[in-house]
């Protein structure tokens, strides 16, 4: 069965550095996302991306982070100067489609991947 | 006032018992209503959604919404060991595109 892939599992990286963190989504899905979690607390959507652009971004993807889909298979996350609050566990997900269950006459899942964990020191 | 809550538990039950999960929400534009398991070290996993109110069975487990009371359960019957696992509440609005609001998670083990 197609599942998503994320790599690394565990990133350990120093206040200030860059990370880049990568995806793998099913292969013929057309809609990515990223949340995160940090430890204890809830799953929180980061941005969505579809056609090479940001669909949709919440607020805590400000411009240290930033998405691309730099070739057919990778989605990648990069935060630019990393903070210690954003050790957290990262999950990217991906959906056939984003179209309204109601319109499209059944639901398009998202499917996420088993996440990496950031730990910022 | 948080735009979803769920009660973190930790919850645990005995082989075979009836669990129960719930959500409350303050959203009136949540639309779809979802519950995910979520394993140790995996991704969330979608268990059921369900649209605008009412019940949706599929084998042991029942969602439940009650969009009056911004309301929504997920019982499990017959619980198995291997339902041990955290359970995710998430929402998404009908216009909003498809990001997906969740719940803090309820940890639920099922002892043999």
């Amino acid at each position: 069965e197609p599942e998503v892939t994320q790599t690394p599992s565990h990133q350990v990286t120093q206040m200030g550095q860059e990370v880049i963190l990568r995806c793998v989504p099913i292969s013929n899905h057309l809609y990515f996302y990223w949340y995160r979690q940090i430890l204890g607390q809830k799953v929180e959507f980061l941005v969505s991306f579809y056609n090479n652009e940001i669909s949709e971004k919440s607020e805590i993807f400000d411009d240290q982070f930033s998405v691309e889909r730099p070739d057919g298979s990778n989605f990648t996350l990069k935060i630019r100067s990393t903070k210690l609050e954003d050790s957290a566990m990262y999950f990217c997900a991906s959906s056939p489609s984003w179209t309204l269950p109601r319109l499209a006459g059944k639901f398009y899942e998202q499917y996420f991947g088993p996440g990496t964990r950031l730990t910022v020191t | 006032q948080k735009e979803v809550e769920q009660d973190p538990g930790p919850l645990s039950v005995p082989e075979g018992a009836i669990v129960s999960l719930n959500c409350t929400y303050s959203n009136s534009a949540f639309q779809y209503f979802m519950w995910y398991r979520q394993y140790s070290r995996k991704g969330p996993e979608l268990l059921m959604y369900t649209y605008s109110s009412g019940n949706k069975e599929d084998g042991r487990f029942t969602a439940q919404v009650d969009k009056s009371s911004k309301y929504i359960s997920l019982f499990i019957r017959d619980s198995q060991p291997s339902d041990s696992a955290t359970y995710l509440c998430a929402m998404r609005e009908e216009t909003s595109g498809s990001r997906l609001t969740f719940g803090e998670g309820t940890q639920l083990t099922v002892n043999p």
